[in-house]
């Protein structure tokens, strides 16, 4: 237990489907992350919020849409995805630029 | 830009030492992390280094020099359950996210 809880563990969806992945950090933390890990490839930011404003976005396709309503919870919003897009979603939160503190993951499968 | 080298895969035997290298070049430094990760779990957080030379936690030493992009972490009396993937990750400027290397998948046999 993390302190890093993510939401679905396991996702299937069509190309045409709109699905979220949802994060929630229970450590306080004021900045969230989302990481994309795909096989054989490092792990990739996507995107960074701190104090819920986004700072971060490393030129992630606009398929993928994140959202921070407060500085617990992180949404990753989904539409017309491709099967490339399949990988393990990773939230992370951190105090500043402390150590991060990662969720389970959502691995998500694209047909 | 960021570039971070480990080793794909490393086997180990039990009770055994293993040393998993980590060599990088950024643009800057501002600390170096190392994460374990299960399969099918999340990484957790193993050690960090900022400054040169070596940091000890239980079984596990991460070593680092700045002036050599380079750093290890150590493993001694090796169990069964270290078998996971080991994630160098280095910070180059001070308030910049972690960049991550491949990960090494170190398999501990009998």
């Amino acid at each position: 237990e993390t302190g890093v809880t993510q939401t679905p563990r396991h996702l299937v969806m069509g190309m045409t489907n709109k699905k979220s992945l949802k994060c929630e950090q229970h450590l306080g933390h004021n900045a969230m992350y989302w990481y994309k890990q795909s096989a054989k490839k490092p792990l990739e930011l996507m995107f960074v919020y701190s104090l819920e404003e986004r700072v971060e976005n490393n030129s992630v396709p606009s398929r993928f849409s994140p959202e921070c309503p407060n500085s617990s919870h992180l949404f990753l919003h989904l539409h017309t995805l491709q099967p490339e897009d399949s990988a393990l979603y990773l939230c992370a939160s951190s105090q500043g630029t402390g150590e991060l503190f990662f969720g389970e993951g959502s691995r998500l499968t694209v047909l | 830009g960021q570039n971070i080298d480990q080793p794909t895969e490393m086997t180990a035997t039990e009770g055994a030492i293993v040393q998993i290298n980590c060599t990088y070049q950024t643009s800057g430094f501002n600390g170096l992390f190392w994460y374990q990760q299960h399969a099918g779990e999340a990484p957790t957080f193993l050690s960090y280094n900022v400054l040169d030379g070596l940091e000890e936690k239980g079984r596990f030493s991460s070593f680092l020099s700045r002036s050599k992009g380079y750093s290890y972490l150590l493993l001694k009396e090796l169990q069964m359950k270290d078998s996971a993937s080991y994630l160098c990750a280095v910070r180059d400027l001070r308030n910049t996210p972690l960049v991550f290397g491949k990960g090494t998948r170190l398999s501990v046999i009998a």
